[in-house]
This record gives C-alpha cells, sequence and structure tokens, in this order.
C-alpha cells in the first residue's frame, strides 16, 4: 500500500546545530507540503514543493530549507537549530485536493 | 483576522447527543473545503470533503454556505470515537493552490 513516512519519529538536538527531517512518500504525488504544529496555532506552511526541483515558501519559511530532487522525498533541513524549532513537524502529500500527512516528527531544540 | 476561524471548544458532549461546529473563512476566492480529524498526537486525516450541495456521511453532514463564507460539520449519535479535534481546511484558488488549515475545534464525547 501505498504510504508516507518520517524520520526520525523523535529527535532531541541542540540549539546550533543542523537537522534533517526525512520526508518519504510512494503515493508518486507532485505535491509536497512541511507543517509545524503548536498548540495555539494549528497546521502551519514552512515549505511546500509542487514538483521536482520545486519548492515555495510557506508562511513560516525563516530557518527552514528543502529540496526536491525525485518525486518520493522532501527533506527539510533546520540549518542552525533555535529553541523556537521545537515543535511537531507534518509532512503532507498530495495530488489533488486531500493531503495525507506522514506520522509527524517530534523535535526539542535544548 | 485569521483566514480560517473555528471555536477552539472544548465541546464536552453525553454519548448519542448530536453536536455541531463551524468554521468560518475570510477569502472569498476559497475553491474547496474538507473537514480533518486529528487524534491525540497523532496526524491529521480526512474526514470528508465539503462540497456546495452539501453530502453526509453516515452520522456526519458537512455543509457549505458560501454567501456567509463558513462551513459546518455536523456529528449525530456521538460516539466515545468521536473524541479528536476537529480541523476546518480551506483550498484558496486552483492550480497553485494555498490550503489554509483551522486551528481546529476540540470534542470530547463522555459516557
Amino acid at each position: 500500500d501505498a504510504e508516507i513516512t518520517q524520520s526520525p519519529r523523535h529527535k532531541i538536538t541542540e540549539t546550533g546545530r543542523q537537522v534533517t527531517l526525512a520526508c518519504h512518500q510512494t503515493w508518486n504525488h507532485n505535491n509536497m507540503f512541511w507543517y509545524r504544529q503548536d498548540l495555539g496555532h494549528g497546521l502551519r506552511l514552512i515549505h511546500y514543493s509542487y514538483g521536482v526541483q520545486d519548492t515555495n515558501k510557506g508562511e513560516v519559511s525563516d530557518g527552514y530549507s528543502v529540496s526536491r530532487s525525485n518525486t518520493e522525498d522532501l527533506p527539510l533541513t533546520l540549518e542552525s537549530a533555535a529553541s523556537s524549532q521545537t515543535s511537531v513537524y507534518f509532512c503532507a502529500s498530495s495530488e489533488d485536493g486531500e493531503q495525507f500527512f506522514g506520522p509527524g516528527t517530534r523535535l526539542t531544540v535544548l | 483576522r485569521k483566514e480560517v476561524e473555528q471555536d477552539p471548544g472544548p465541546f464536552n458532549v453525553p454519548e448519542g447527543a448530536t453536536v455541531a461546529f463551524n468554521c468560518t473563512y475570510s477569502n472569498s476566492a476559497s475553491q474547496s473545503f474538507f473537514w480533518y480529524r486529528q487524534d491525540c498526537r497523532k496526524e491529521p486525516k480526512l474526514l470528508m470533503s465539503v462540497y456546495s450541495s452539501g453530502n453526509e456521511d453516515g452520522r456526519f453532514t458537512a455543509q457549505l454556505n458560501r454567501a456567509s463564507q463558513y462551513i459546518s460539520l455536523l456529528i449525530r449519535d456521538s460516539k466515545l470515537s468521536d473524541s479528536a479535534t476537529y480541523l476546518c481546511v480551506v483550498n484558496v484558488g486552483t492550480g497553485g493552490f494555498k490550503t489554509i488549515f483551522g486551528a481546529g475545534t476540540r470534542l470530547f464525547v463522555k459516557a
């Protein structure tokens, strides 16, 4: 069955370190998204991609970057982790409308 | 004003009750609408799409009012398993769409 996975599921890191969160989907969807979810804010869009080599900034993109070298993967990189980036990160993919979400990565920056 | 607004709740209802959630959106160019369900510490999952004519799926009914720019979700005969957070989702425009998630409404169904 097609699916979307994220790794790691939990990560603790220190401020200033570079962190990469992986997202892999086997739906063959063109559209992929990264969100963060914090209490009181709901899901906020970090970056998104409509296809290979395409990336776009979302609502809260500062401090994050993505790359799309193939259809299946959209890794999210925190260039220099900050405590404000402690959050739950969800990756999602879609083709037309409905978004399918990965299980999330809980990131703690100390 | 937020682009998509929901009452955060929580709504505390007994089993068997009927409960309704509303969600308002600000962009009149919004094209498509959804309700997602999110269980604690889990990913959001699509509950149902919301069509202009309204739609029903078992105990769940979703309606869209474009003139007043709101969508609603009605849950009849609430079950304990309906306890979750319900997210209102709006896609603005077509092609290069923009998806906006509401912050969610929490529902607790008690025995």
